[in-house]
């Protein structure tokens, strides 16, 4: 019954592995959104997506790259991984643009 | 562009004590503010929020009210217990067309008993 679902919970990897994170969403929304968590809390926004398309893409690089087969996932795969990409990821999801977000438990990345 | 400030932390207090922890944003217009919760080890949780100026958002016995002419948002509650320790964010919906939320840097609230 989980409304946002990630998977793995924990994902600790060697520099210059690549590596994925999936997210789930059974609440029927439209919007899905990607946010960093760094070691000192502060959360930013990654990308998001409506409806497949890609509305956001916040200055990442481009070692990072959303995949959305379909409106209730929205993946995230990471090429090439550094020290700096070690955070918690949190996936989240609105029913339109502009609603309320609903977050996943988070996906704690430690790259070794 | 629009953006959240909030008090740093920790914040201690003992139980049953009295919490405010202040929020101010900057933004054009005037977007939805919302709390989030985060407690150990969990992910964020919408505590609650408030949509439009002199609105009230209320849950489990938190409070915080929209305030146009402050630009601010302070979460407050008359009476926490152990189980509040958490850290919290204050948030704003940065919509048009990218419908972002814009985090403060959160609080760490720790209640000993």
């Amino acid at each position: 019954d989980t409304a946002v679902s990630q998977t793995p919970k924990y994902l600790v990897t060697q520099m210059g592995n690549d590596k994925s994170i999936k997210c789930e969403q059974n609440l029927g929304h439209d919007t899905m959104y990607w946010y960093k968590q760094d070691s000192k809390k502060f959360l930013k926004i990654m990308f998001s997506y409506n409806n497949k398309e890609l509305i956001i893409n916040e200055t990442v690089p481009n070692r990072f790259s959303p995949k959305s087969p379909d409106k209730a996932h929205l993946n995230l795969h990471i090429n090439s991984l550094e020290l700096g990409d070690s955070a918690v990821y949190f996936c989240a999801s609105s029913p339109i643009m502009g609603g309320e977000q609903f977050f996943g438990p988070g996906t704690r990345l430690t790259v070794l | 562009g629009n953006s959240v400030t909030q008090m740093e932390g920790p914040v201690t207090l003992s139980e049953e004590a009295f919490l405010t922890i202040n929020c101010t944003y900057t933004a054009t217009g005037y977007p939805s503010l919302f709390w989030y919760v985060q407690y150990p080890g969990e992910g964020l949780q919408l505590l609650l929020k408030a949509t439009k100026a002199d609105d009230k958002g209320s849950n489990k016995g938190f409070e915080a009210t929209y305030r146009k002419e402050t630009t601010s948002f302070h979460l407050e509650k008359g009476s926490v217990q152990v189980s509040d320790s958490a850290v919290y964010f204050c948030a704003l919906l940065d919509g048009g067309a990218t419908n972002k939320l814009i985090f403060g840097t959160g609080t760490l609230l720790a209640v000993q008993p």
